[in-house]
């Protein structure tokens, strides 16, 4: 069983740039959830994607969007990056939209300059 | 609105018991908790769901009191590998579960 994995481990982008993301959830997992995590902070929900459509959102604006795909594999968007998007970005699979477990991959430190 | 955990901190002599706590302003449906060792990702622990149903560790114990929308997991007889910070994360009672919103971190250290 293959766990989640992310790409790429790290990020330096400057200011005003555009960024893609990938995450590769759990076999057996549909939902894939994403997360930034400040230093020092706790995780930060973006949105959720379940079967290819976003299922949920949180308190993040429109340059941040997301894709998932037939293989439940997912992307995270940011567009036209400020200082203080630099983050360690999670995503999280788990199976349905239950109140499930979910397992996180090693995330993608981003630095925006 | 982010849960309160507490304590902020915690040093342990190896073998020693802890409790950390999470208390949320809203109505839960489940809490879930996990461990981040520094630049690792967060690793589950346990998910306590409204109801009284529990899936985790077996070493590790956790309660959620639904009326007083509070947690606490107990690590007992504490390992040197149960170092890092301890999240909470919860989901309201919505119908659906759509996001964790996890809680300020406690960092716990054991020591020899």
């Amino acid at each position: 069983e293959t766990g989640v994995t992310q790409s790429p481990t790290h990020l330096i982008k400057t200011r005003g740039q555009q960024v893609t993301l990938r995450c590769s959830s759990q076999s057996g997992h549909n939902t894939v959830s994403w997360y930034q995590q400040a230093l020092g902070q706790g995780p930060q929900f973006i949105f959720q994607y379940y079967r290819e459509e976003e299922n949920g959102r949180g308190n993040f604006p429109p340059r941040f969007s997301g894709l998932q795909f037939p293989n439940y594999s997912s992307e995270l968007n940011v567009n036209a990056l400020e200082l203080d998007d630099s983050a360690l970005y999670l995503c999280a699979s788990s199976s349905g939209t239950g109140y499930n477990e979910q397992f996180f991959g090693p995330g993608t430190r981003l630095t925006v300059l | 609105q982010q849960p309160v955990q507490s304590p902020q901190a915690v040093i342990l002599r190896e073998g020693e018991d802890a409790v950390i706590n999470c208390s949320s302003s809203k109505a839960l449906y489940s809490v879930h908790w996990y461990r981040q060792k520094h630049g690792e990702a967060p690793v589950f622990l346990m998910i306590l769901l409204k109801g009284g149903e529990q899936k985790g560790h077996d070493k590790i114990s956790a309660s959620f009191n639904e009326k007083k929308q509070q947690s606490s997991l107990y690590l007992t007889a504490s390992q040197l590998s149960y170092s890092g910070t301890y999240f909470c994360g919860t989901e309201k009672d919505t119908g659906t579960a759509s996001k964790l919103t996890f809680g300020t971190g406690t960092r716990l250290q054991v020591t020899l």
